[in-house]
Formats: structure tokens, C-alpha cells, sequence
């Protein structure tokens, strides 16, 4: 049981270049998450899936995609990247027992924009 | 919008005291108030949640309260380690009319156990 992965944990992009930072699980969540996290701004929501097919924008997704073709995968695209956009992301999934919405968190991908 | 604010950004604390960490929110409470630890370079590690109708909830040497007329909720560890020493994190469930919508997380306090 590997919980959250989320590849690469590190990528430096030149301004304009697009990519796509990984993310899968293997608890059959139906709720997963993308947040990026920045000295003194804390982590904030981009983008979030309440299941398979259905995602929906968070507090800071310009400039980012996401789809949902499967429960177990929610990949985040930056479609051309800027410096704006280095920080550390990190997705998460939740599962809705009882309400509770507990996350679970992968190892981050540390993003470089120059 | 729902805005979190943690008590402040470090907090230095003796081996063995109570290390006690402020969370305080604005707006709706929220159904669920939840804690999280992170460690440098790692993501999040969940460590407890409590109910908007639960005053207290305990798990070994971590206590939490909520308030919610204050709009409060406080992180209590008891007999602290230098092990404990790491960043802290509120967040808040935020419901909508079309369900959950996602944890609004606060900045965190970075709490440093002094041996």
C-alpha cells in the first residue's frame, strides 16, 4: 500500500515549457486535491476532484489543468509555465468515512520556473 | 472567504512543557477542524480531527479543543520532546451546497522543542 505518489519530486522548467506533475493512489479515494505551498502563504487549493470525471477549481488555478479519468489518478498540467508558478505541490487524497475528509499527502514535487 | 489564522509563526518551548497552538478562523465554522504535522521536505501527516459538536478530543499527548462561539480551536501537547518539533497545521472542511469543497489550510506555527 504506497498511499500517494506523486512524480517527478523535483523538475526545473524554462518559462513557456508545460508539464505534468503525477499523482496516484491506491486507497480507492474518491476525493483528491492539488495544493501548491509557498514561504509564508501556506498551502492553498488549485484544483480538486470529488470522483472520476468531476473536478472543480480551487482558491489558485489559473494556469493550471487538471482531468479525472480514474479514481486512482488526478495529474496537474501547467500549460506554459512562469516563475510565478515555482513552489512545492502537493496532491492529496480524502475519503468521506463518517464525514471526516482525513488527508492524505504524497512526498511533494519541488517546481523551478526560470 | 474563509480566512484561518495560526497564533504565530514560531513557538519555542522547554522539553516537558505543554506546547499549546492557537488556530482561529473567520466567517461559517466549519463542520471539522483538523490537525496536521509537517516535517521539512514531506508532505502534511493528518493527527487529529474534531467535530463542530465536540468540545475536546484526546489521541496519547495531543489534545484539541473547539470553540465555536470563540471561532477557536487550540493544539495542546503535553510533555514535549524535542521529536515534536516540526510545523503545525490547522484546516478547515469548507461544505457548499454541492458537497465538500476542499480543507482551507491556516500558515502554520513552527513549533521548536527546546531539549
Amino acid at each position: 500500500n504506497a498511499g500517494v505518489t506523486q512524480t517527478p519530486k523535483f523538475q526545473v522548467l524554462k518559462t513557456g515549457q508545460s508539464m505534468t506533475l503525477q499523482c496516484a493512489q491506491d486507497m480507492n479515494h474518491e476525493y483528491m486535491s492539488w495544493y501548491r505551498q509557498d514561504p509564508g502563504m501556506g498551502l492553498r487549493l488549485i484544483h480538486y476532484s470529488v470522483g472520476a470525471g468531476i473536478t472543480d477549481q480551487g482558491e489558485v488555478p489559473n494556469g493550471y489543468n487538471v482531468s479525472r479519468s480514474t479514481t486512482e489518478d488526478f495529474p496537474l498540467r501547467l500549460l506554459s509555465a512562469a516563475p510565478s508558478q515555482t513552489s512545492v505541490y502537493f496532491c492529496a487524497s480524502s475519503y468521506s468515512g463518517q464525514g471526516a475528509w482525513e488527508a492524505f499527502f504524497g512526498q511533494g514535487t519541488r517546481l523551478t520556473v526560470v | 472567504s474563509q480566512k484561518i489564522e495560526q497564533n504565530s509563526e514560531a513557538l519555542n518551548i522547554q522539553e516537558g512543557k505543554t506546547a499549546t497552538l492557537t488556530c482561529n478562523y473567520t466567517n461559517y465554522s466549519p463542520a471539522y477542524l483538523q490537525w496536521y504535522r509537517q516535517d521539512p521536505g514531506r508532505g502534511p501527516v493528518f493527527l487529529l480531527l474534531i467535530r463542530e459538536n465536540e468540545k475536546e478530543k484526546r489521541k496519547e499527548r495531543l489534545k484539541v479543543t473547539f470553540d465555536t462561539t470563540l471561532k477557536q480551536s487550540l493544539f495542546h501537547i503535553t510533555a514535549s520532546q524535542p521529536a515534536d518539533s516540526a510545523t503545525y497545521l490547522c484546516a478547515l472542511l469548507m461544505y457548499s451546497g454541492g458537497g465538500a469543497d476542499g480543507l482551507t489550510f491556516g500558515k502554520g506555527t513552527h513549533l521548536i522543542i527546546q531539549p
